[in-house]
């Protein structure tokens, strides 16, 4: 079967750096997506990587090793809006995307 | 640009009840997506439509249909819903073949009792 593992909680202080892992078990792969949803809200889409290596975009970057099958979130200089639940999310084929349960992050004052 | 629009927000049925969720997108996209959200769960696929007119199964496709009659719409329909369908229903969107955004509408909270 097809799977994606993450944590499902993760703790840090306000002005701290946290990693959000993701390992992926699909039958294809194109990319690595990540993204973010408030409660109550939709998801947003915060990154992507189809290639090895490190992503950023401001504050957050996004890593992937395929021969890992692997990949992670990295949230700097945290703020108490960050608080929310983030999804990894494997492109696989037939132009299908499929997500993890989600990492809920506190971000404490 | 309103981006994807979903209606109706909330609403309950009784179970054997039947109705359809809205999803429209003024972005000129291709791709149409309906996933559900259940605790716990992250977000399953329901169908996907690559195209106006056309349709296909995603990962949990059993007691819902869908069509794309027009490519600014993808309507989900629930023929007789039971217990087991109530979630967060979720409609995005993404441009074509090389996109990997989605775009996602607000979503509808579905009860059924």
């Amino acid at each position: 079967g097809q799977s994606l593992e993450q944590p499902s909680e993760v703790t840090a202080v306000e002005g701290a750096i946290v990693q959000i892992n993701c390992t992926y078990q699909t039958s294809g792969f194109y990319g690595l997506s990540w993204y973010q949803q408030h409660d109550g809200g939709a998801p947003t889409f915060l990154s992507y990587n189809a290639l090895d290596g490190l992503e950023e975009t401001g504050r957050f970057s996004s890593f992937l090793s395929r021969s890992d099958s692997y990949g992670y979130l990295l949230l700097q200089e945290l703020q108490m809006k960050d608080s929310a639940s983030y999804f990894c999310a494997v492109r696989t084929g037939g132009f299908k995307t499929i997500f993890g349960a989600g990492t809920r992050l506190f971000v404490k004052a | 640009n309103a981006g994807v629009t979903q209606t109706p927000k909330f609403r309950v049925l009784k179970t054997g009840q039947s109705m359809t969720l809205l999803c429209a997108q003024d972005m000129n996209h291709e791709y149409m997506y309906w996933y559900r959200q259940d605790p716990g769960m992250g977000l399953r696929l329901i169908h996907y439509s690559v195209g106006e007119g056309t349709t296909a199964k995603g990962e949990v496709p059993d007691g819902y249909n869908v069509s794309r009659l027009k490519k600014q719409n993808f309507l989900l329909g629930l023929e007789s819903a039971a217990p087991s369908q109530t979630s967060v229903y979720f409609c995005a969107s993404s441009p074509g073949d090389s996109s990997y955004e989605q775009y996602f509408g607000p979503g509808t909270r579905l009860t059924v009792t």
